[in-house]
């Protein structure tokens, strides 16, 4: 079964804090891309990550990409409220793109 | 530079009535365009996508269609709308399948 599993689904956090959020997925895939919606919007493209090893960088986010481990992290670097949202992960497998289910971030002043 | 347009971005329709969602792509020739649908709380689902006109792929069995016109428009329709109709429903666009995805700014749908 195609799967991409994201945790937590829920973070709360003190702004100056570092957090991680885990997009693991269930077959091979080299292509796996980050969202982050804003409550009531669209989404919105962060990261495009296309290789093993791949890592990028945006502000207070990084993503990277272990396609071995089939495991993709987004790291917040000294949170700040702006940040607040849900992100979402989703993985190009078999040409079908699976979606997370989502982590919603709040970030408390 | 590439946009996309969906509209309306709120609807409020009653159960049994018919459904019409447009979503125009600018700036790009034969892209990729999506339909997903997100419930409350929840992740994406990917109900329709098309890689060129008259060419529609269906994710799931439901009460909604999909029709591309033309190169750039795509449709979401409903001759009888449901309650669990009701949701968030996002456009999107790519330059190849499964690649990095745009959005449209969605459509708020509460069937009553």
């Amino acid at each position: 079964e195609l799967k991409v599993e994201q945790n937590p689904l829920f973070l709360s956090m003190q702004e100056g804090k570092n957090y991680t959020i885990y997009c693991n997925y269930s077959t091979t895939s080299d292509r796996l891309y980050w969202y982050r919606q804003d409550p009531g919007k669209s989404l919105e493209s962060l990261f495009v990550l296309l290789s093993n090893g791949a890592v990028k960088q945006e502000g207070r986010l990084m993503a990277s990409l272990d396609t071995k481990a089939r495991l993709s992290t987004l790291h917040i670097t000294a949170a700040v409220h702006d940040l607040s949202a849900t992100y979402f992960c989703a993985v190009d497998i078999d040409y079908q793109l699976i979606w997370g289910a989502g982590t919603k971030l709040i970030i408390k002043p | 530079s590439q946009t996309i347009h969906q509209w309306p971005a709120t609807l409020v329709q009653p159960v049994g009535s018919p459904l019409s969602l447009e979503c125009t792509v600018e700036g790009t020739s034969n892209p990729n365009l999506y339909w997903y649908r997100q419930a409350a709380g929840r992740g994406l689902q990917l109900l329709f996508y098309s890689i060129g006109i008259d060419q529609i792929s269906s994710e799931v069995p439901q009460n909604l269609s999909a029709s591309r016109p033309q190169d750039r428009q795509f449709i979401l329709s409903s001759k009888k709308l449901l309650l669990s109709d009701s949701g968030f429903y996002l456009c999107a666009w790519s330059r190849t399948v499964n690649t990095e995805a745009f959005f449209g700014q969605g459509t708020r749908l509460t069937v009553v």
